[in-house]
């Protein structure tokens, strides 16, 4: 079945780049997304990456998305606290009926 | 828009009472979530609907929980009775479409529901 995993915790410096990784399992997904909650908020979309791409950059964010490994990373580049969060990964259910599989979630903890 | 509206945000209840959750998704938006986030389990997904119409209720936990979809713009997951396991963080989404970028989900704020 349909599973998305993740690391459950990482712990970096501030301004120290950050590497969140994520695995799922269906190669036939067209959209893999990033999501944030911060505490005591519901997840907001951090971004997105098509499947026929490798990497998308948005400003201090970088996806990178391995097709035959079935690996997705979000690097995350002179890293706040601000970034203090929950960060998931998400792959669109391939028969395109709405449902997102979320992974369990990286906590990512930034020390001044 | 108000973005995903949910109510109430935090609910304090007895073992055994009848609680319901309510939101309003985004205007236009064809589908809408239900989710459950606890420390053990994570991100679950109880059911979503289509159009007003329950599409995958797999991940409704027991008979005790039921959710509707009155119309386009409100939906109730409702649990009678509760138990002390049920306390969590609900959330409601909502999404434009099934398809590509459209899928992206808009989640409300949660209600945090503690059972005592």
């Amino acid at each position: 079945g349909e599973d998305v995993e993740q690391s459950l915790f990482l712990s970096v410096r501030e301004g120290d780049s950050s590497v969140i990784n994520c695995t799922y399992t269906d190669s036939s997904s067209t959209y893999l997304y990033w999501y944030k909650q911060e505490p005591g908020a519901g997840l907001q979309l951090l971004t997105y990456i098509f499947s026929n791409m490798d990497m998308k950059q948005d400003q201090r964010l970088t996806v990178l998305l391995n097709k035959k490994d079935k690996h997705l990373s979000l690097r995350i580049a002179d890293t706040q606290t601000g970034d203090s969060a929950i960060y998931f990964c998400a792959e669109s259910f391939s028969s395109n009926t709405g449902k997102l599989i979320f992974g369990q979630g990286t906590t990512l903890q930034v020390k001044p | 828009d108000a973005g995903v509206i949910q109510s109430p945000r935090h609910e304090v209840t007895e073992m055994g009472q009848e609680v319901t959750l309510r939101c309003k998704p985004i205007s236009g938006h064809d589908y809408l979530f239900w989710y459950r986030q606890t420390m053990m389990r994570g991100l679950e997904l109880l059911i979503y609907f289509n159009n007003n119409v329950p599409i995958d209720d797999s991940g409704m936990p027991e008979d005790r929980f039921s959710a509707k979809m009155p119309n386009a713009s409100f939906s109730t997951l409702k649990i009678q009775p509760s138990e002390p396991r049920d306390s969590a963080v609900y959330f409601c989404a909502s999404s434009l479409s099934g398809q590509g970028v459209n899928n992206e989900q808009f989640f409300g704020p949660g209600t945090r529901l503690t059972v005592l």
